[in-house]
């Protein structure tokens, strides 16, 4: 199994619609993000969480929000899509281990609001 | 403010020639970098890291990168490209707020 799993893989909604993507880890990471990648931009970040009771809005949070159920789950809504929310979306998790810093990053979820 | 700045979209490579790709930094303190790689259809891949010590970098797959303080850069370099290395490449650093922040990304081709 995956280190950071997430689903759906692809998904398709209407405008208005709200919608869940999930992500869990196996890593025992204490830190979740979420970014979104546009072709041209780079990712960027929407929410970050540091643990279950600490989370933080990135660059781009508006449209969105999460729930970190658990350590291992953290979970990113669109409450009422809209067609520039078409991206392609990643969860990734760190640890605060010395001289790491780095990401392990999800296979994505590619979004798409018609 | 700091930042990573990946000057080109695209590189092209003919394969077995040497290949760098740019990336240029600000930040106040000493510098973390990365560099990731995503393949189609896949989540992004860490490659190699700097934090301290040695300038010149090595990570997976052969690729390597060069730490320029002076310069505030941080080039992907890879003596001889294969076709394989074909990707979307990306650099960056990690914030002082915990957070990692990326570069827009240099889509690497390399032709047979």
């Amino acid at each position: 199994d995956a280190d950071v799993t997430q689903t759906p893989r692809n998904r398709i909604t209407k405008t208005g619609k709200r919608i869940m993507l999930e992500c869990s880890q196996t890593k025992g990471h204490d830190r979740m993000y979420w970014y979104r990648q546009d072709p041209g931009l780079g990712l960027q970040l929407i929410y970050y969480s540091f643990d279950v009771k600490d989370i933080n809005k990135g660059e781009i949070s508006d449209g969105y929000s999460v729930s970190r159920q658990a350590q291992a789950k953290f979970s990113l809504s669109l409450e009422s899509a809209i067609p520039n929310q078409t991206a392609l979306y990643f969860c990734a998790t760190s640890d605060l281990g010395q001289n790491h810093y780095g990401y392990t990053f999800g296979s994505g979820t590619r979004l798409t609001v018609v | 403010a700091q930042s990573v700045a990946q000057p080109e979209d695209q590189v092209n490579v003919a394969e077995g020639n040497p290949l760098t790709v740019k990336c240029t930094y600000s930040v106040s303190g000493n510098p973390y970098l990365f560099w990731y790689v995503q393949y189609p259809n896949r989540g992004l891949q860490f490659l190699l890291k700097y934090i301290t010590g040695d300038n010149l970098v090595k990570g997976s797959y052969g690729f390597e990168a060069e730490f320029n303080k002076s310069q505030t850069s941080f080039h992907l370099k890879k003596p001889s490209a294969l076709v394989s290395d074909s990707a979307l490449y990306f650099c960056a650093l990690y914030s002082s707020a915990s957070k990692i922040i990326f570069g827009s990304g240099t889509r690497l081709s390399i032709r047979p």
